[in-house]
């Protein structure tokens, strides 16, 4: 079936540094959406991205749907970016349900 | 940007009872999501729902599980009678459209039964 495979599993930083985050999918797709889920669970949409390149602030994401992937680079890591992050996506030609990874779970320190 | 409620945040029940999970949606949003995350377990798709009616359902949508959302007041989830395993937390989404369209995720219901 279809699956969506993040890695790394988990990633651990020192403050400042970059982190690239990995979201492979098995489909074509009609969405790709990147979410942070914070320690106490809540969701925050970081992007919607079924294609190309979107920036903001320290974050960039890219889709490139013929290599069936999709990345978030954090740039100049900081202790808050700590969290999990997970990708969702829709498959084409299927419904409108979103597929989530297992997430990349990022820790920065100081 | 758009913002889905969901109510109550924390529910505490004992098993076999009724819960209903209520969700503001986006205003002008027409499609209705609730996905399912156990506690360190990945996030999973229980329900889709358009024009009154459930347009998907995966193996997690129990024969105990309903939605609805009567008048276009609140899209809830009735979970009757509750299991141990419904423990979780339930996130309500909601879209504008359905395909290539960017789901709103409300802040999740974490459901605890004893």
């Amino acid at each position: 079936g279809q699956q969506v495979q993040q890695s790394p599993t988990s990633l651990v930083l020192q403050e400042g540094e970059n982190a690239e985050l990995q979201c492979n999918f098995s489909t074509s797709l009609n969405s790709m959406q990147w979410f942070y889920q914070r320690p106490g669970g809540s969701l925050v949409s970081v992007f919607y991205n079924p294609s190309g390149t979107k920036q903001s602030g320290r974050l960039t994401s890219t889709t490139v749907i013929k290599e069936r992937r999709s990345s978030l680079h954090i740039s100049s890591s900081q202790i808050t970016d700590s969290g999990t992050y997970l990708c969702a996506m829709a498959y084409q030609g299927g419904s409108a349900k979103l597929i989530f990874g297992e997430g990349t779970k990022l820790t920065v320190s100081s | 940007g758009p913002k889905v409620l969901q109510i109550p945040s924390h529910q505490i029940i004992d098993m076999g009872q009724m819960v209903t999970l209520n969700c503001d949606p986006v205003s002008n949003h027409l499609y209705f999501y609730w996905y399912k995350q156990i506690l360190g377990q990945q996030m999973e798709f229980l329900v889709n729902f358009y024009n009154g009616k459930v347009m998907e359902k995966s193996k997690l949508f129990k024969d105990q599980f309903s939605v609805e959302r009567p008048d276009g007041s609140y899209f809830t989830l009735k979970i009757q009678p509750t299991a141990l395993e419904d423990s979780a937390v339930y996130f309500c989404a909601s879209s504008l459209g359905d395909w290539g369209y960017e789901q709103y995720f409300g802040p999740g219901t974490r459901l605890t039964v004893l």
